[in-house]
């Protein structure tokens, strides 16, 4: 099975810096990978997903924008962060089988702008 | 559009005792899946139970099960035997269509699960 880890875990950064967020997966070749934030109290909502290496689908428009150097990589970033992108970042992993895709998701980045 | 709908934001439940949790969707699609999520405090996204659109059975697993009624679109979630260590957020998912390309899902609000002694 595959196992997602994130990093940093938590993250105080000032309005107007930049921000980079990372993803790596390991047990899985070739994965779908995800990006969702997460607003205090609120569910989750799809910011970005790839299929393969360079190859970046953006859900919302933003201030944020996505990459994918690796396979098994999947960075989060911004040039100048805005105080609502405040929030909880998962990154998750889904892989190409039968039956049930189910996506696995890394432990969470808790990124505060103040 | 696909959409998820989780109309209760909390839930009280005494030990030992069963619970659902509701969850409605909408979509245009035949072909979906439905998802169930636990996030404890930690924030981990813990997969539970999936259940097809052409499942004609309703999925179990453990002491979980999916209450799935296709014509009313809700696929509520069953948890049976509620243990203290059930407190946690429980989200529904969906995915719309089979393909192999995506596996993206889209999330409802979430339900706070409280369980006491």
């Amino acid at each position: 099975s595959q196992t997602i880890h994130q990093w940093p875990a938590t993250l105080v950064q000032p309005v107007g810096s930049p921000l980079s967020l990372e993803c790596t997966v390991e047990g899985t070749s070739n994965p779908n990978l995800y990006w969702y934030r997460q607003a205090a109290g609120r569910g989750l909502q799809l910011l970005f997903y790839s299929v393969g290496i360079g190859q970046i689908s953006s859900e919302v428009p933003q201030n944020l924008s996505a990459s994918r150097p690796q396979d098994r990589q999947f960075i989060l970033s911004s040039k100048k962060l805005l105080l609502s992108d405040s929030g909880f970042y998962l990154c998750a992993c889904g892989t190409v089988s039968t039956g049930a895709n189910v996506l696995t998701f890394g432990a969470g980045s808790r990124l505060t702008v103040l | 559009a696909q959409k998820i709908t989780q109309t209760q934001p909390g839930m009280f439940v005494q030990e030992k005792e069963a619970v659902t949790l509701d969850c409605t969707y909408d979509t245009s699609d035949q072909s979906y899946g439905l998802f169930w999520y636990k996030q404890p405090s930690s924030g981990e996204m813990i997969f539970l139970i999936y259940q097809g659109s052409y499942d004609e059975q309703n999925a179990t697993e453990g002491r979980y099960s999916l209450n799935f009624q296709k014509a009313r679109k809700s696929a509520n979630l069953v948890i049976s035997a509620s243990q203290l260590g059930d407190s946690a957020m429980y989200f529904c998912a969906m995915r719309e269509g089979i393909s192999y390309n995506t596996d993206k899902l889209i999330f409802g609000t979430g339900t706070r699960l409280q369980v006491f002694p």
